[in-house]
């Protein structure tokens, strides 16, 4: 059973330009989650999908943001525009639902540098 | 906002007990007690959840207080590997979304 995969690893990139980053969920997990982390903080939720379907956003999705799950499956993440705030490692998580408790599980994360 | 309060580091010698505390005190009935861990520049690893009674797998153990007001995560026999932060989380499962705290450093020495 393969994990979450994120893609790419790493990111550096020129303020103004547009990047996206993709992720991969755990086979057969229906909710797919995006959350940001900046250095030295925790993680912090983005937006989520059931399914194909963005469910909730957070207020930290600016309208730069965009992310898709076009066929339920893997899921992108763009960004527009790129600021140096940007600059964060983007983590991508997946659950089975409904299933008890909804445990997420996490990729390994894509870290964006913005210059 | 996090819900949860953990001491911000923590330290353990090798092969000893890593014991980690986390207060809860607002938990709701229907919430779970969840713990992750973050290994420097890698994404959250999952280690165990519980809702009112103890849990056991092969990572670690979580000991819920009869209250649920407080948890404890242990470590049986710490490693240089379990070098990380962790971080205690309540989750109700409708939220959909982990509200992540500065959670704890966890130092192993050897």
């Amino acid at each position: 059973d393969t994990g979450v995969s994120q893609d790419p690893r790493h990111k550096i990139t020129k303020r103004g330009q547009n990047v996206t980053f993709r992720c991969d969920p755990i086979s057969e997990h229906n909710r797919l989650y995006w959350y940001r982390q900046t250095l030295g903080q925790g993680p912090e939720f983005l937006t989520y999908f059931q399914n194909e379907a963005q469910l909730e956003k957070s207020r930290l999705l600016s309208d730069r943001f965009s992310a898709e799950r076009p066929k339920g499956s893997f899921s992108t993440l763009e960004i527009q525009r790129t600021e140096q705030g940007d600059s964060a490692m983007y983590l991508c998580a997946s659950s089975l639902s409904p299933g008890g408790a909804d445990t997420q599980y996490f990729g390994p994360g894509t870290r964006l540098t913005v210059l | 906002d996090a819900k949860t309060t953990q001491p911000p580091s923590m330290d353990c010698a090798e092969g000893r007990a890593a014991n980690l505390p986390c207060n809860h005190s607002t938990i709701s009935g229907n919430e779970y007690v969840y713990w992750y861990r973050q290994i420097h520049s890698q994404g959250p690893q999952y280690i165990i959840h519980g809702l009112k009674n103890n849990e056991t797998n092969e990572m670690a153990s979580l000991i819920i207080t009869e209250d649920r007001k407080s948890s404890t995560l242990i470590l049986p026999h710490a490693t240089l590997r379990d070098t990380a932060v962790y971080y205690c989380i309540v989750y109700f499962n409708r939220a959909q979304k982990l509200v992540f705290g500065q959670g704890t450093r966890l130092t192993i020495n050897p």
